[in-house]
């Protein structure tokens, strides 16, 4: 058990529909990631949040958009749902004493 | 850019036997650089990490790796695989820019193994 927690584990929904995941770091790491993993894309990085400011982009659709709290959990927000947008997404956080990270269980979205 | 390749997609060998998983790793300065295991239907475990010091690191599970800089490579190895090792690995270097811890992960390989 890495200490980091997603919910929810699977998620099923339409086309244009919003979903909403959620994510809390490990006690006491101020950085939190999300990625997308697909077959076809493999893994790919959305965004980094570090204390509740966003610190870094990667791939992330304008329909996607993710916020950190001030308890330092943060929920990714994917919008107008596409076929393609089924994947595992994964969360990640970190705040040791180096840039490794530990990973949540992810989140099973399929889009219908 | 940073970046990591993982030369091998699929990797099969038999229980007992020794593996050794490829990475490179393109990166400016002194990397930080991880090896990660993925279960079936589960998250990214964190096998092992290098940062500085001995070349040769011990992870979890029995797994090793080793740092050569001459070749840019930080490769996996495990003296005598087990059925459970079977997996997807992904390597991984980082940080990547300024003020950022973000990492580049490789595109995994995949390691099957026969009884």
């Amino acid at each position: 058990d890495s200490g980091v927690t997603q919910t929810p584990k699977h998620l099923i929904t339409a086309t244009g529909q919003r979903v909403t995941l959620r994510c809390s770091p490990r006690s006491g790491d101020l950085s939190v990631y999300w990625y997308q993993q697909s077959l076809d894309q493999g893994l790919q990085f959305l965004i980094q949040y570090y204390n509740g400011e966003e610190r870094a982009k990667g791939n992330i659709l304008e329909r996607f958009s993710a916020q950190q709290f001030p308890d330092l959990h943060s929920e990714l927000n994917l919008s107008s749902l596409e076929l393609g947008d089924s994947a595992l997404y994964f969360c990640a956080s970190s705040g040791g004493l180096g840039p490794e990270q530990y990973f949540g269980p992810g989140t099973r979205l399929t889009v219908t | 850019a940073q970046s990591v390749t993982q030369p091998d997609i699929h990797i099969t060998v038999s229980e007992g036997a020794s593996l050794e998983l490829r990475c490179n790793y393109s990166y400016g300065a002194t990397p930080y650089l991880f090896w990660y295991v993925q279960s079936p239907g589960q998250g990214l475990q964190l096998l092992l990490k290098y940062f500085s010091g001995d070349t040769l690191v011990q992870g979890i599970k029995g797994f090793e790796a080793e740092f050569k800089r001459s070749q840019s490579s930080f490769n996996l190895r495990k003296p005598s695989v087990h059925g459970s090792d079977a997996a997807e690995y992904f390597c991984a270097v980082g940080p990547e820019g300024y003020n950022t811890d973000k990492l580049s992960f490789g595109t995994g390989t995949r390691l099957q193994v026969f009884p």
